[in-house]
């Protein structure tokens, strides 16, 4: 089974600056998928950002990018220009293909201070 | 994405009964829906994968007739919380499978407290 780590439980920053966040997994397949998921106090889950393996491009997504090392199996993700609505519980997530459940990390709570 | 929701959004039972929790696809037919649980300051637990129109394969460790899940229509799977105890008492949430993308997209959650 794949397991996700992520290993900072609680990041502080300051509102329009940057913050990353780090995840690491571990698979042993060629072909999968990775993302970010936010789960704001309202506890609804949003997806961030999507990420294909086979793709060498970082993904973007507005202010939300990642760095995507498949080798080291990193997945980093960067929010930039902060802003109070990014306060969250931020999930790493890995996904399979051929296999459409998803493996989650333990969350980094980031909060962003005005 | 899909919109998801699901309902109720808060329910309290009393011990012993059994609460049922509606996941809704709204604009997007779902063959595949997941069933999660979290509880306070952790991530999602997967429970169970639902499939309409075929019986719900169960996670390692869930109980599958204590939580029942029925997914009768592409639009609707149904989690019944039955013979509730506290500590069934947590936050059930539902996703949907949206294509062949891996994405999942979730429904609002449903606080279950069970006194």
């Amino acid at each position: 089974a794949q397991t996700v780590t992520q290993s900072q439980p609680e990041m502080s920053v300051q509102e329009a600056e940057t913050v990353t966040l780090s995840c690491t997994y571990d698979t042993s397949e060629n072909n999968y998928y990775l993302f970010w998921y936010k789960q704001p106090p309202s506890r609804q889950m949003i997806l961030v950002i999507r990420q294909e393996a086979y793709k060498q491009q970082n993904a973007t997504e507005n202010r939300f990018s990642v760095n995507f090392q498949k080798a080291a199996k990193s997945f980093s993700l960067k929010i930039s220009d902060s802003q109070l609505g990014d306060t969250a519980m931020y999930f790493c997530a890995f996904g399979s293909y051929g296999n459409n459940r998803l493996a989650f990390g333990k969350g980094n709570q980031v909060v962003v201070i005005p | 994405g899909a919109v998801v929701s699901q309902h109720p959004s808060w329910v309290i039972c009393k011990s012993g009964t059994s609460v049922k929790i509606e996941c809704r696809s709204l604009d997007f037919q779902a063959t595949t829906m997941f069933w999660y649980r979290q509880f306070p300051k952790q991530s999602l637990m997967l429970m169970a994968t639902s499939n309409e129109g075929s019986k719900a394969t169960y996670e390692q460790g869930v109980e599958k007739d204590k939580f029942l899940i029925n997914h009768a229509s592409l639009t609707l799977s149904t989690l019944t919380v039955t013979s509730a105890h506290p500590e069934d008492s947590s936050f059930y949430i539902c996703s949907v499978e949206m294509g062949t993308r891996g994405e999942q997209y979730f429904g609002p959650g449903t606080r279950l407290t069970v006194t």
